[in-house]
Order: C-alpha cells, then structure tokens, then sequence
C-alpha cells in the first residue's frame, strides 16, 4: 500500500474485554514499532520488529500487552483484559530496515476507549 | 534515561508571523531528530529528519536546526498559515536503539 494502515481506527471495550489492534506496515518494511499516545501526550515506545522478530518490547506496560508479525508484515498487538488505563490512540510506524538512521512512517492510529 | 522536552507547550499567533519552537533533549547520544506534525484525531506526518551528523533540513517554509553538542533542535516556520494550525512533536531516536523519544509537543494555533 501507499502508507501504513491500521483498523481498527476506533474501538470501544468494556473493562475486562481482550482487544486486537492490526497494523499493516508499508510494503517491504523490514522494522516495524508500536507506540502509545495518552491524552496530551507525546507517543511512548511499547516494542519493536524486526522482520518477525520482536527485538525490544521493553515498552509494553504489563503482561496484558502481546504483540506479534509472525510472517514480518501484518503486525497484531494485543491488550488482554483491557482496564481503563488502557484508554489511549495506539500507533504503529514502520521504516524500511533497521539502524537508527531511518525515518518512521506513521499510521493513523487507533483509538481505544475502554468503559 | 534520555528525556525531550519542548516549550512552549501552546501558542498561538496571528497569520503571516515567523515562529520559532524549541526542542531540548537530555542524551547528545542520538542517531537522529525528526519533526512531526499532528492534527487532531490523525497520525503523525513526518516534517522533517536530521541526521547527527546534520545541521540543518529545510523543506518549504521549515527549516529545522540541531546543535547535538548542546542537546537543542529547532523548527522554524516562515510566514505561518492557518492550516500550519497543528500540534508538532519532535523525537529523538537513542544511539543504541531504534525507538524514537518524544516530547510532549507544541500545540500550535494561527489565526486568519
């Protein structure tokens, strides 16, 4: 594709409910990142792919957070009994290889109520 | 632990002013900076990278400046537009990894 996607774009949970957030990288895209943006906030780093490879999830703020790529493109990141300090716009970005160098490419973002 | 601040954290300004906006960070241990922008409710649209080893990018009507030595990056926007109205984020990403740090924004407002 021409960017990077995300669905969904908005999602309301009631606490206590798992959640799945999608995130297609641009095509070729060998690094792939989440990051969490609160309310007023700047975004924070939650984890990193390489490839298929999760290299960093140093981020993800308890065990309730898993991430994957198991084929290194679609990534999927996944809050489980969501709480409502979960509420926030979850962002993925993704550049074309590894190394510090590259500039990151945004999606949209999804949105994430929890009630 | 590297930190980013920006300041100011609002402003607001009538149509055709030159602004500038300042981003500090803690760490001169950075392989780049990047400047984003964000309208509300959107992702991020990447405005401008500069390389460590850079001192400047310009693109438009942006010019952003970094001065690693003293941990200080600034955007600078020329003859500013009410569509420049936005908030704009700057990060940094840590010599030894991939993530990009940011700071909490400039939320931008210009007036007609």
């Amino acid at each position: 594709g021409a960017g990077v996607s995300q669905s969904p774009r908005y999602k309301v949970a009631k606490r206590g409910q798992d959640v799945a957030l999608r995130c297609d990288p641009i095509s070729g895209h060998v690094s792939l990142f989440w990051y969490q943006q609160a309310l007023g906030q700047g975004p924070e780093f939650l984890t990193y792919f390489q490839n298929e490879a999760q290299l960093d999830k140093s981020g993800l703020p308890s065990d309730r957070f898993f991430a994957e790529r198991p084929e290194g493109s679609v990534s999927t990141l996944k809050i489980q009994r969501t709480q409502q300090e979960d509420s926030a716009v979850y962002l993925c970005a993704s550049s074309v290889t590894s190394g510090g160098a590259n500039e990151q490419f945004f999606g949209p973002g999804t949105r994430l109520t929890v009630l | 632990k590297q930190e980013v601040t920006q300041i100011p954290a609002a402003l607001s300004v009538p149509e055709g002013e030159n602004l500038v906006l300042n981003c500090s960070f803690t760490d001169s241990a950075i392989y780049n900076l990047q400047w984003f922008r964000q309208d509300p409710g959107k992702g991020l649209t990447s405005l401008l990278l500069i390389q460590s080893s850079q001192r400047e990018q310009t693109s438009g009507r942006l010019n952003a400046s970094l001065d690693k030595s003293s941990g200080r990056s600034t955007l600078y926007i020329a003859a500013s537009q009410p569509g420049d109205s936005a908030t704009y984020l700057c990060a940094v990403i840590d010599y030894n990894t991939d993530k990009l740090i940011f700071g909490t924004g400039t939320r931008l407002q210009v007036f007609p």
